[in-house]
């Protein structure tokens, strides 16, 4: 059974980096993309950007350019998601999503248990 | 403002049917066939419903049901049940470059 694990809430302050990891077990690593999606307090949900670990480039929403990176390590099964410039709004619930395909296509069968990241002063 | 349109509550009692739309443009829902839709409960991570416009994943009840018209997707629960109560999601892919966009949600009520 896959499963992605994801690493524990972080307290940032505003200005800050944050890089948030995903640890998959049950499948083949590299074979799928991975996005991630964020989730604000009350809101909908936000698709950050993905990466195929097999080519290992990622693909980044305009909203987050310049300030997320997506990486991934296959030697330990792992994608992380780095964001800078940290400022209050981007206090979240932090999710990674398998895609069902080795393309981002949006469709997710597989979802991280979500970190929350607080930015607060 | 989410890229995709969806209606921000609808009800329906139990037993009943619902039926929840998503509208997009010809660049997302309209010019692909990779629309999925997600279940989401307070507090849990989104489950996926239905993908390829139709299709559902294994261990979904055939009570959920996919359909596209043009640029408008649209996911029917019927037979309604209380555990159906829930936020519904839909998600596009959009090209390559940027390939993923989400719905604003439609908070679904069993009354």
């Amino acid at each position: 059974q896959v499963q992605l694990v994801q690493s524990g809430a972080e307290v940032k302050k505003p200005g800050s980096s944050v890089k948030v990891s995903c640890k998959a077990s049950g499948g083949t690593f590299s074979s799928y993309a991975i996005s991630w999606v964020r989730q604000a307090p009350g809101q909908g949900l936000e698709w950050m950007g993905g990466i195929i670990p097999i080519f290992g480039t990622a693909n980044y929403a305009q909203k987050f350019q310049g300030r997320v990176t997506i990486t991934t390590d296959e030697s330990t099964s792992t994608a992380y998601m780095e964001l800078s410039s940290l400022r209050s709004e981007d206090t979240a619930v932090y999710y990674c999503a398998r895609d069902c395909y080795d393309i981002l296509t949006g469709c997710f069968d597989y979802w991280g248990q979500g970190t929350l990241v607080t930015v607060s002063s | 403002q989410s890229a995709l349109t969806q209606p921000r509550s609808v009800s329906g009692s139990p037993g009943q049917s619902v039926t929840i739309s998503c509208t997009g443009t010809s660049s997302d829902v309209g010019g692909y066939n990779y629309v999925s839709w997600y279940q989401q409960h307070p507090g849990k991570a989104p489950k996926l419903m239905i993908y390829d416009v139709s299709k559902r994943p294994s261990g979904v009840p055939d009570r959920f049901s996919g359909s596209k018209s043009g640029n408008t997707a649209s996911l029917t629960i019927s037979g309604l049940q209380a555990e159906d109560e829930a936020d519904y999601y839909c998600c596009s892919y959009a090209g390559s470059y940027t390939p993923v966009v989400f719905g604003g949600g439609t908070k679904l009520t069993v009354l």
